[in-house]
């Protein structure tokens, strides 16, 4: 699978929207570019994933830029629930299916 | 509510023990993973099933073994030949394995050593 590069950390203030980047400059034609999160001592949360066009659902957006080398998390308002490690990941459901996993993003949400 | 259940939450291994963790879905999902989880680290793949009696070696499969006999239950046995199984473990599923399809996963089996 594709690589992909994250900040190791963000922060954010409460109840203001938070965009988390993510770069794929080698992503390929038939890769999905999926977000998950893992709250501590948890498994990852699926968020949301898309392929070409920008995505919405009730979690969260996810913006695809055209040429598809990078794309944004964005949480609208963030809460301190959404404090986790925000992972973005390049599946192209080949070969194991398996997601690979980077060390991801983590956000810290201020009150 | 549909799932994936992990037993125990917390498990204790002796030296030269094999010990097995539980993961069991309702998902009604064909394809089943195991990954593994070092602190401030991502998941590496151990083992995955995409379809009953049948499994693969994921990335780092030395020291563990898998099977898969119903569709809803996949277990581990993390064996003595593990030298470093102290880990978060992570059991997930999926429909099919399909590219567009997200993984849903468990809540995690924490090993340590005694």
């Amino acid at each position: 699978d594709a690589k992909t590069t994250q900040p190791n950390s963000m922060e954010s203030n409460e109840e203001e929207p938070v965009h988390l980047p993510c770069n794929h400059s080698t992503i390929s034609g038939t890769d999905y570019i999926h977000w998950y999160r893992q709250l501590p001592s948890q498994g990852p949360e699926y968020v949301i994933h898309g392929l070409t066009s920008n995505v919405n659902n009730r979690m969260a957006s996810l913006a695809i830029a055209e040429d598809r080398k990078s794309s944004t998390l964005i949480l609208h308002r963030a809460t301190l629930r959404d404090a986790a490690v925000y992972y973005c990941i390049l599946y192209s459901g080949a070969g194991s299916y398996q997601l690979t996993f980077g060390k991801g993003t983590k956000l810290s949400v201020i009150p | 509510d549909g799932g994936i259940t992990q037993s125990p939450k917390y498990l204790f291994r002796k030296e030269g023990q094999n010990v097995t963790l539980s993961c069991e879905q309702n998902l009604n999902h064909d394809a089943m993973y195991w990954y593994r989880q070092d602190p401030g680290q991502g998941l590496r793949l151990i083992y995955y099933s995409q379809i009953v009696n049948d499994f693969q070696k994921g990335d780092i499969a030395e020291g563990y073994s898998v099977s898969r006999e119903k569709k809803e239950s996949f277990p581990l046995t993390v064996t003595s030949a593990q030298k470093n199984p102290t880990a978060f473990y992570l059991c997930a599923s999926t429909d099919r394995g399909l590219s567009n399809q997200p993984q849903h996963f468990g809540d995690g089996t924490r090993l340590s050593i005694l």
